[in-house]
């Protein structure tokens, strides 16, 4: 079973709010990933780390910061929610190597209104 | 842009069938991975093939890569109901930050 937790679940906020989605696992990988996926739809990597202190964006861009100030820790933040931003965020680890596959967290829908 | 795109988006068979998924990608690769999504919730992993394997079994799944064609095929034999879901391929680019890369997915809906 995977280790990997996002909080919350659920979230519905009012434009301009700021937010931080939260993802820890306990499994000591190094790699983690931050994924935006509309119901029924693709996931676009938006942020991932390599690292404590490495973060690189992904291939959509997102208004969103990451940090990775502990390997156990990736959290997502918003400065200032738009409805825009309403959408499924998931959030992945694995370990580096070949052989590596990615746990996931149930991921937190957000509704910004 | 995504890595990886799969053929075809929607797939709908009944019990017992087989299932066939294709994804294609653009970049060089460690590792191609399919993965399940149920409605929505965190993928699950479902299988890895590494660059230099031609074919991987697991069960009732079947993993084939051409890293010629930059393609792979998952094949799911004797489908059940409880197979419909969403089925990702995710490739991981070569280099130290091995970057994880969705493709758009095919949904799977098996009909008892």
């Amino acid at each position: 079973e995977a280790d990997i937790y996002q909080t919350p679940r659920y979230l519905v906020i009012g434009t301009g709010k700021k937010i931080t989605l939260e993802c820890s696992q306990t499994m000591g990988h190094d790699k983690m990933y931050w994924y935006q996926q509309d119901p029924g739809m693709e996931l676009h990597l938006i942020h991932y780390s390599y690292g404590v202190n490495s973060t690189e964006k992904g291939d959509l861009s997102s208004e969103s910061t990451v940090s990775r100030i502990r390997t156990e820790h990736f959290p997502l933040t918003l400065e200032s929610a738009r409805p825009s931003h309403t959408s499924q965020y998931l959030c992945a680890s694995r370990r580096t190597g070949g052989k590596s596959e990615a746990f996931f967290g149930q991921g937190t829908r957000l509704t910004v209104v | 842009s995504q890595q990886g795109e799969e053929d075809p988006q929607a797939l709908s068979i009944q019990e017992g069938e087989n299932a066939t998924m294709n994804c294609s990608y653009k970049t060089s690769i460690n590792n191609l991975q399919w993965y399940r999504q149920n409605s929505g919730r965190g993928l699950v992993h479902l299988i890895l093939i590494r660059s230099n394997e031609r074919e991987k079994h697991s069960g009732r799944l079947r993993v084939t890569l051409d890293t010629s064609k930059k393609s792979s095929s998952l094949l799911i034999t004797a489908s059940r109901a409880a197979d419909t879901a969403s089925y990702f391929c995710a490739t991981v680019t070569q280099g130290g930050s091995e970057k994880l890369v969705f493709g758009k997915g095919t949904k799977l809906t098996v009909n008892p």
